[in-house]
């Protein structure tokens, strides 16, 4: 059962242009998204949240933005530029009772930013 | 943003042998620390939430007696392989919540540099 899921598995822009990276859920009770861009055997860095209650957050040349009726997330980055070339992936989490911040990871998207 | 260390980030083993796997968050407290594993070319798997001062939850289907966790402080926890066998071969990453920022239950995840184990 993928609660978070990225179907595109690759993708490929050219320098200074904007990249588009998407992400869906299928859980309604996740209530805050974070982006992580991943390089080979490292681990994940942080990159962007955002909360249910927002439907944009912005930090400097990446921007997320929030569809909860369509339950869908997308990442911007504009300009785009080749140390972006990653794995970028979307994760959530819900909060409950437990209050535990469990992440829900999406598989991930490799994204190739050409000069 | 918070810096959390993993050591070793490389390990080979004989199979048979426990491997210890360290977790640390070097400028912030961490009651709740999470260990993931990744397959290549896959997303990220949350093996378990490790606890500061209490068990550990694994998620469905993690053994948890192979997959020995213990979070001894708020700094470090630390993920033990007993008996590792080939198919333990992955790379193991953990990540802490700041707890400093954020609402509850929406604090960001840092994530450390993972650690590749090797099991012949």
């Amino acid at each position: 059962d993928q609660q978070v899921k990225q179907n595109s598995p690759s993708l490929s822009v050219q320098e200074g242009r904007i990249s588009i990276l998407n992400c869906d859920y299928t859980n309604s009770m996740f209530d805050y998204f974070l982006w992580y861009k991943k390089y080979p055997a490292e681990g994940p860095t942080f990159l962007i949240s955002i909360s249910s209650i927002k439907d944009k957050n912005e930090d400097g040349r990446f921007t997320v933005f929030l569809n909860k009726s369509a339950k869908h997330l997308s990442l911007h980055i504009v300009p785009s530029q080749p140390g972006d070339s990653a794995v970028y992936f979307c994760a959530a989490s819900a909060r409950s009772s437990s209050n535990t911040g469990k992440l829900i990871f999406g598989q991930g998207t490799t994204l190739q930013v050409k000069p | 943003g918070a810096v959390v260390s993993q050591h070793p980030s490389w390990v080979i083993c004989k199979s048979g042998t426990s491997v210890k796997i360290e977790c640390r968050s070097l400028d912030f407290q961490a009651t709740t620390m999470f260990w993931y594993r990744q397959f290549p070319k896959q997303s990220l798997m949350l093996m378990a939430t490790s606890n500061e001062g209490s068990k550990a939850t694994y998620e469905q289907g993690v053994e948890k007696d192979k997959f020995l966790i213990n979070h001894a402080s708020l700094t470090l926890s630390t993920l033990t392989v007993t008996s590792a066998h080939p198919e333990d071969s992955s790379f193991y990453i953990c990540s802490a919540r700041d707890p400093g920022i954020g609402l509850a239950g929406q604090e960001t995840q840092y994530f450390g540099p993972g650690t590749r184990l090797l099991v012949l």
